[in-house]
C-alpha cells in the first residue's frame, strides 16, 4: 500500500515555464514533508520542507503548497531551468522518535528544454 | 560532496551470498539512515541508527541487518542475496537524528548487482 503517490511520473517542461508535481498521503500522524532532488548519478539532497500547520512555503524559485484537508502537497517550480532536470522525490514523516518509517514518494523525473 | 561516505561504489555478486555496505557519516553526525532504491520500488527507507542505537525501522528484510559502530560508521549487512535486491543502496547522517525533519546528507550509493 502507497502511503505516499506521486505524481506524474515525468514531466517535461519549457526553459521558463512552471513544473507541478504533486503528493498525496494517507496517514494524518506525518507531520513533515520535505522534497528532495536528485541528479543522475548522485544521492538525493533535501530542497525544500513544510510542517502542516503552514499552507505555503517559498524558496526563491521553489515554493511547496500544502493542503492539510485534502492531504496532499505540491512542489512549484517557477522560472524551470534545464539546470532544474533532475528527479524529485517528496515525503512524509511521521513525529520524531516514534520508531515509525518514513515514506517516499515514487519520483518524478522533470526534463527542462531549453 | 555531501561529507557521507560508502563502500564500495560498485558490487557485482551472485544469488545466495552475503555482502557487507560501508557508510561513514559526516563528521559530528550521530544519526545515519539507510535507503534502498530500485526501479520498480523507488526510494525505501531500510532502518535508522542514531548514537550506536537502533531508532526507527522500515521496509527492511529479515535477510538484512545493520548497526552503528562506536565510530558512528554504520555496516547494511545483505545475505541470501536474491535478484530482486539488485539495487542502489544509499546511507544518509543527520546530526540529531530526528528522522526526517532535519537535513539528511546523502553518500553517492553503492550500486548492488546480483548475478
Amino acid at each position: 500500500q502507497q502511503q505516499v503517490k506521486q505524481s506524474p511520473q515525468s514531466l517535461i517542461v519549457q526553459k521558463g515555464g512552471i513544473s507541478i508535481i504533486n503528493c498525496a498521503y494517507e496517514n494524518t500522524a506525518f507531520d513533515y514533508f520535505p522534497w528532495y532532488q536528485q541528479f543522475p548519478g548522485k544521492g538525493p539532497a533535501l530542497l525544500i520542507a513544510i510542517r502542516p500547520d503552514v499552507s505555503e512555503k517559498k524558496e526563491g524559485r521553489f515554493t511547496i503548497s500544502f493542503n492539510k484537508s485534502a492531504k496532499q502537497f505540491s512542489l512549484h517550480i517557477m522560472d524551470s531551468q534545464p539546470g532544474d532536470s533532475a528527479t524529485y522525490f517528496c515525503a512524509a514523516i511521521p513525529p520524531s522518535n516514534t520508531g515509525n518509517q518514513f515514506y517516499f514518494g515514487t519520483g518524478t523525473s522533470l526534463t527542462v528544454i531549453p | 560532496d555531501s561529507g557521507v561516505t560508502q563502500t564500495p561504489k560498485h558490487l557485482i555478486t551472485a544469488t545466495g551470498q552475503r555482502v557487507t555496505l560501508r557508510c561513514s557519516p559526516r563528521s559530528g553526525d550521530l544519526s545515519v539512515y539507510w535507503y534502498q532504491q530500485s526501479l520498480d520500488q523507488g526510494l525505501q527507507f531500510l532502518i535508522q541508527y542514531y548514537n550506536g542505537e537502533e531508532r526507527a525501522k522500515g521496509n527492511i528484510l529479515e535477510r538484512f541487518s545493520a548497526q552503528q559502530f562506536p565510530d558512528l560508521h554504520s555496516e547494511l549487512n545483505l545475505s541470501s542475496l536474491e535478484l530482486g535486491d539488485s539495487a542502489l543502496y544509499f546511507c544518509a547522517s543527520s546530526a540529531r537524528g530526528t528522522g526526517g525533519r532535519e537535513t539528511q546528507y546523502f553518500g553517492p550509493g553503492t550500486r548492488l548487482l546480483v548475478l
